[in-house]
């Protein structure tokens, strides 16, 4: 099987910009995670979807905002960038939402300038 | 919330000694500790892990404890070799029939092995 694919793997944005960052889980997944990782806040759980809902949400402003279409496929979109926005963006997906692995992408490095 | 904490943030063994990675956890509630091995520039890879109804588990080389009355929970590595070199995470989270909450995350111990 395909593991988790991530686009793009590279972004660079400016401040106030939007940016829509996609996701593809391993085939059969149905939850998709997804995380922000930067050197000083380390690994921190943004939202999760399982068939098209938001089941969970992290603590991250409403800038941050995410959906899932029908085929498990995951965007994640960050309005109004922030210097702080900079990170590597991570997706995982499960087989389930039930105490199951994640497996995580690649990433997508976003830089704001 | 849950609040994971990860101890040393270094570790630094001989190639062939064995080491040892803590963690605590602050929400009883939790039930599933995964950890995962980040190398440089890749993607977190999940290495082993364990439920709450588990004391202990074992994959060759590595094995994880947990002790739920104490909420902390340990990554054993034995034997190690220069490939195990990497940041390694350990996590909590809860799980039920209603879905799952999101991994909470340790900051992240960078395992050094010394030839």
């Amino acid at each position: 099987k395909a593991g988790v694919t991530q686009t793009p793997r590279y972004l660079i944005k400016t401040r106030g910009q939007q940016v829509t960052l996609s996701c593809s889980p391993i085939s059969g997944h149905r939850s998709v995670s997804w995380y922000q990782q930067t050197p000083g806040q380390g690994l921190q759980f943004l939202f999760e979807y399982f068939s098209e809902t938001q089941r969970n949400k992290g603590n991250f402003p409403g800038r941050f905002s995410g959906r899932q279409f029908s085929n498990s496929r995951s965007e994640m979109n960050v309005s109004t960038l922030e210097l702080g926005d900079s990170a590597l963006y991570l997706c995982a997906s499960s087989p389930a939402g039930q105490l199951n692995e994640q497996f995580f992408g690649p990433g997508t490095r976003l830089t704001v300038l | 919330g849950e609040n994971v904490e990860q101890h040393p943030s270094t570790l630094s063994v001989q190639e062939g000694d064995s080491a040892v990675i803590k963690c605590t956890y602050s929400d009883s509630a939790s039930n599933y500790f995964p950890w995962y091995k980040q190398e440089l520039g890749k993607r977190p890879q999940l290495i082993i892990d364990i439920r709450s109804n588990v004391g202990e588990k074992k994959d060759q080389r590595i094995a994880v404890t947990l002790n739920k009355t104490a909420k902390h929970f340990s990554l054993h590595i034995t034997e190690t070799q220069p490939e195990d070199s990497a940041v390694y995470f350990c996590a909590a989270s809860y799980s039920s029939g209603g879905g799952a909450d999101g991994l909470t995350f340790g900051k992240g111990t960078h395992l050094i092995i010394q030839p």
